[in-house]
Formats: structure tokens, C-alpha cells, sequence
């Protein structure tokens, strides 16, 4: 089955504990990329990847670390978590960057005590 | 500074009447627009996408319309059903990154 599946799907912790949310993709797809939700806010793009080895930062990339070693991976990482980012974070892919629908994991709520 | 507005209010319909979301942008040029329907505690899923030069594209009971002169576009479920209850984002695509508003959430009454 083509999915994003995200682990773990939540999390709790206390600030300045350094935490990975990975993020696998079968599918093939080029394009990865994380977001937080908040309410009213909507979803906020934190960092993105069009394919290996290349990142960019989003709108809201501070605090926040990414990395593509792998096509199928991309894990969201936080070195010292801080109460400000307890959110729900998705990861999404897509067969290219542009003109392509998102397909979106499951979720991850994280709680920074 | 860019910016997306849907409908703030919720969106609460009888069913088997049409739904009608509103998305507006400022100071975007998008080359594609999107819509997804979320369940709550669940990520978002792919509706329909909708190119600058397309006024109109249709599936199934839902319609999109793209005005890149208003900069709106407008999501319509005809017939609605108890099951078409959700929240709908709406998502413009400029230079690689896909920006979303923050949902409208639409209850069906049966």
C-alpha cells in the first residue's frame, strides 16, 4: 500500500531533549517535506526536499533540523525541543516538486513539557 | 507579506444542499492551487488541483473554480452528505513551497 508513515504518532517530553520523528515514503517520490499544525494557524511548512542530499528551509525552520540521506527518509529533528513547538507535525511527499498532490502521513503530536 | 483566507466562520449545511468554501490570496501569483479534506486527528488527503489557466475543474459532487484575477477560488460539494463533514484546506503552490490556509470546517446535517 503507498503511504507516509511517521513514527512515533505521539510524543511527550521535557525541553531540551533532543528528539527524531522519522518520516518514510514508498512511493518513489522526489519531493519531501514537514509541517506543523496549529490551531488557527493552519498547517506551516518547516523545511522541505526536492530529492537527495538537497533541504530548504520553510517558513517556520528555526529550531528545527532535517536531513535526506536516503530517497524514502526524512526525518524531523529537534536538539533541544522547547515548549513553543508542542504541535501536530505531518510529513508529506509528492512525485515532484510542482504540480503534484501531497500525500500526508498519519501525524505526530508532541508535547514539550 | 503573503496570505491565504478561507471562510473563518464554520460551515454548517442541511444535508443535500451545496457547500460553498471561499479561498482568497494576496500577494501570491500561484501556478497551482489545491484542495484537501481533513479528518480530525488524521493528515489531510488530496482533493483536486487546480491550474492558473484552468477556470474549472469538477469530481464526482465537488467543483473548483480559480480566478486569478480576484485571486479567489471557490469549493463547492453539491448533494451533500452527513459524511462530507470535515475540514477543507485550501493550498497555493509558488516556487516549490505549498502554502495552506487555515481550513474551513463544513457539518452536514442529516
Amino acid at each position: 500500500e503507498a503511504q507516509v508513515t511517521q513514527n512515533p504518532r505521539y510524543l511527550i517530553t521535557v525541553t531540551g531533549k533532543k528528539l527524531t520523528v522519522t518520516c518514510s515514503q514508498n512511493m518513489n517520490h522526489e519531493y519531501m517535506s514537514w509541517y506543523r499544525q496549529d490551531p488557527g494557524l493552519g498547517l506551516r511548512q518547516i523545511y522541505y526536499s526536492m530529492n537527495v542530499e538537497v533541504t530548504d528551509k520553510g517558513d517556520v525552520p528555526e529550531g528545527y533540523k532535517v536531513s535526506r540521506k536516503e530517497k524514502r527518509n526524512f526525518p524531523l529533528i529537534l536538539e533541544s525541543p522547547s515548549p513553543n513547538q508542542t504541535s501536530l507535525y505531518f510529513c508529506a511527499s509528492s512525485l515532484r516538486d510542482r504540480g503534484e498532490k501531497l500525500f500526508f502521513g498519519s501525524g505526530t503530536q508532541l508535547s514539550v513539557l | 507579506s503573503q496570505k491565504i483566507e478561507q471562510n473563518s466562520e464554520a460551515l454548517n449545511i442541511q444535508e443535500g444542499k451545496t457547500a460553498t468554501l471561499t479561498c482568497n490570496y494576496t500577494n501570491y501569483s500561484p501556478a497551482y492551487l489545491q484542495w484537501y479534506r481533513q479528518d480530525p486527528g488524521r493528515g489531510p488527503v488530496f482533493l483536486l488541483l487546480i491550474r492558473e489557466n484552468e477556470k474549472e475543474k469538477r469530481k464526482e459532487r465537488l467543483k473548483v473554480t480559480f480566478d486569478t484575477t480576484l485571486k479567489q477560488s471557490l469549493f463547492h460539494i453539491t448533494a451533500s452528505q452527513p459524511a462530507d463533514s470535515a475540514t477543507y484546506l485550501c493550498a497555493l503552490e509558488v516556487d516549490y513551497k505549498l502554502s495552506f490556509g487555515a481550513g474551513t470546517t463544513v457539518t452536514v446535517r442529516a
